[in-house]
């Protein structure tokens, strides 16, 4: 099975309210990283966090990264409607750093 | 001035057929991939090439071929089309085991 499982599988949520997003995996991790799909359209990065930091900001990005629960969150703060897309979690490990994607989540941000 | 390019976008064919997919990237990096993403969204690795050399196969049938004739360019050949096939292939580059950058995606049917 795929390294990063991401929950909830789908978010709804109204404009200028925060929307957290977790991630889980499963073995040891170089670093994680967060990307954006819009329909249609090819991924984005967004932020990377290396295993030995524990939080991390980009602009209204929050991630977190706890390696003792090999989990990760990604909180996005007074969310816009041009924030809806689909956001993955990919873990990065091994001497290639070979990402590996979780299934995604579809977040919508209602004006 | 796009980053990593892919043609074509779309690519719709019969069953046996052969077809390529090309990519470019003016980035610099020195690792290039190649993606599949299924209809449900899950994004799984195929190839990586750092500087030319093949890094990353996964278990990816023979039919699939990489070719790789400089740094910036990473094309995939595939033999005898089969309609499993169907799916967007995204071509990706990076800067050595970082963040990745991704092309728009090509979308492949199998008629």
């Amino acid at each position: 099975s795929q390294q990063g499982e991401e929950d909830p599988q789908a978010l709804s949520i109204q404009e200028g309210e925060n929307a957290t997003m977790n991630c889980s995996y499963k073995t040891s991790i170089n670093n994680l990283q967060w990307y954006r799909q819009n329909s249609g359209r090819g991924l984005v990065h967004l932020i990377l966090i290396r295993s030995n930091e524990r939080e991390k900001h980009s602009g209204r990005l929050r991630v977190t990264l706890d390696t003792s629960k090999k989990s990760s969150s990604l909180l996005i703060t007074a969310s816009r409607a041009a924030d809806t897309a689909s956001y993955f979690c990919a873990t990065a490990a091994g001497a290639n750093s070979k990402l590996t994607f979780g299934k995604g989540i579809t977040l919508s941000v209602r004006p | 001035d796009t980053a990593v390019s892919q043609t074509p976008k779309y690519l719709v064919t019969q069953m046996g057929n052969d077809k390529s997919i090309k990519c470019e990237q003016n980035l610099g990096h020195d690792t290039m991939y190649w993606y599949k993403q299924d209809s449900k969204k899950f994004l799984k690795i195929m190839f990586s090439y750092n500087n030319k050399e093949l890094i990353i196969n996964e278990t990816v049938p023979n039919r699939f071929s990489p070719k790789s004739p400089d740094k910036a360019h990473l094309n995939l050949h595939i033999n005898s089309l089969e309609l499993g096939d169907s799916a967007v292939y995204f071509c990706a580059s990076s800067p050595t085991y970082n963040e990745q950058f991704f092309g728009p995606g090509t979308r492949l049917t199998v008629l």
